[in-house]
Formats: C-alpha cells, sequence, structure tokens
C-alpha cells in the first residue's frame, strides 16, 4: 500500500521569506504522480502544484516549486516570497491509477 | 457546473439519524471521489465512481455507509444510522478520466452528529 508522511505538522514563516514544507512517500510503483494542495479555511482543496514521477525536472507554478527527489522518495514544497493568503493546510498527495492518497497535512501560517 | 457543487454544506442530526450528503461534479467529468477528513486530519478515501460504476469501494468504513452515482453525474453519499464517530467533512471531488492532472473539490460537507 502506499503511504504519504508529512512529518511537520505545524510551521510559521515571516511575509516574504521562503519555506519548505517536507513530505515522503512510499511506493513499489514506478509510475505515479505527486502533487501538493492547499486548504484554507473556506474547506476547498486547491491543487498548487503537479509532478509526474517520470519527469525528472522539478515542477514550478510561480512562487511555488518542489524538490522531487526520486530515489529519496521525497516530494518538498517550497514557497517563495510567502504572503498572508498562503496561510492554509497544505496536503502532499500521491496518485497511482485512480488512487489518490493524502498525508495527514502542515498547518503553514504565514506571519506579518 | 463550473465547479463541483456540494450540498447541504452544514448537517446536524441527531444520533441513530440517515443523511444524505450530494455532489455535483463538474460536467464532463466522468469520475467521482468521495474522502472523509475528520477534525485536524488528513483526508481518507471512501469511494470512487467511474461513470455510474464503482470499482473501489474499499474505503467505506462499514455496511451503514452507500454511495450512488446516477446518470454520470450527481452522486448521494448515504449514512445510516449516524454514530458520533461519523462526525467529519465530507470531501467530493472530480476528474476528467483518470485524474492524472488532479482532482478538483468541492468546498464539503461538515457533518455533525449530535
Amino acid at each position: 500500500a502506499q503511504t504519504v508522511t508529512q512529518s511537520q505538522p505545524e510551521m510559521s514563516v515571516q511575509e516574504a521569506e521562503t519555506v519548505t514544507l517536507s513530505c515522503t512517500y512510499d511506493t513499489s510503483e514506478s509510475n505515479y504522480y505527486l502533487f501538493w494542495y492547499k486548504q484554507p479555511p473556506s474547506r476547498q482543496m486547491i491543487l498548487v502544484i503537479r509532478q509526474e514521477a517520470y519527469k525528472q525536472q522539478n515542477a514550478t507554478e510561480n512562487r511555488f516549486s518542489v524538490n522531487f527527489q526520486k530515489a529519496a522518495k521525497s516530494f518538498s514544497l517550497k514557497i517563495s516570497d510567502s504572503q498572508l493568503g498562503d496561510t492554509a493546510m497544505y496536503f502532499c498527495a500521491f496518485m497511482t491509477a485512480n488512487d489518490m492518497r493524502f498525508g495527514a497535512g502542515t498547518r503553514l501560517t504565514v506571519k506579518p | 457546473g463550473a465547479g463541483v457543487s456540494q450540498s447541504p454544506s452544514n448537517k446536524v442530526t441527531e444520533k441513530g439519524k440517515d443523511v444524505e450528503l450530494r455532489c455535483d461534479p463538474i460536467s464532463g467529468h466522468t469520475a467521482l471521489y468521495w474522502y472523509r477528513q475528520s477534525l485536524g486530519q488528513g483526508l481518507e478515501f471512501l469511494i470512487y465512481f467511474q461513470g455510474n460504476s464503482a470499482p473501489d469501494k474499499s474505503g467505506l468504513p462499514s455496511d451503514r455507509f452507500s454511495a450512488e452515482r446516477t446518470g454520470g453525474s450527481v452522486s448521494t453519499l448515504t449514512i445510516q444510522r449516524t454514530q458520533q464517530e461519523d462526525s467529519a467533512v465530507y470531501l467530493c471531488a472530480s476528474s476528467l478520466d483518470r485524474g492524472f492532472d488532479g482532482y478538483t473539490f468541492g468546498s464539503g460537507t461538515r457533518l455533525t452528529v449530535v
């Protein structure tokens, strides 16, 4: 079975600084997809960034980028120039076929 | 519709009553997913539909839980004889085909069993 581990239950960062959220996963699959979702207080999960396992290049979306280490089964999210609106729960997710599994989440607080 | 719509947004029910939660996916999305999120926890997979069929029901926690999808569109998650441990946010998501581009989530239904 696939498992996803987020070892940081809570993190905080000063506005405009950079923060990195950690995620590791365990799988025997060779082809899979990885995602980071953001969940603000509105409860709606919002897709932040997506990575295909067969691509070596790290995905980037504006201020959000990932460090994908396939051999180490690590998929961390870096948020640059943190903004107050980035305050939310962040979930790492792993997917094969139609099976998407989530980590327990990291609560990120951006401080003014 | 433009997004995934869930109703009701909030539901308070008495222990032992049955509840129905509704999910209206994005038009054209063939796959639909239900997850449960307990307070401060991650997402627990419940069930997945491809069209009207549910190939994977492995996550349903007990036989009190059931779900159906009709017309390849709207889905209903039913919880019979609710218990306090059923209190959670129930999230629905939909995707094109197999969802490799990611899922689109609704805002969830917060269920409180008193």
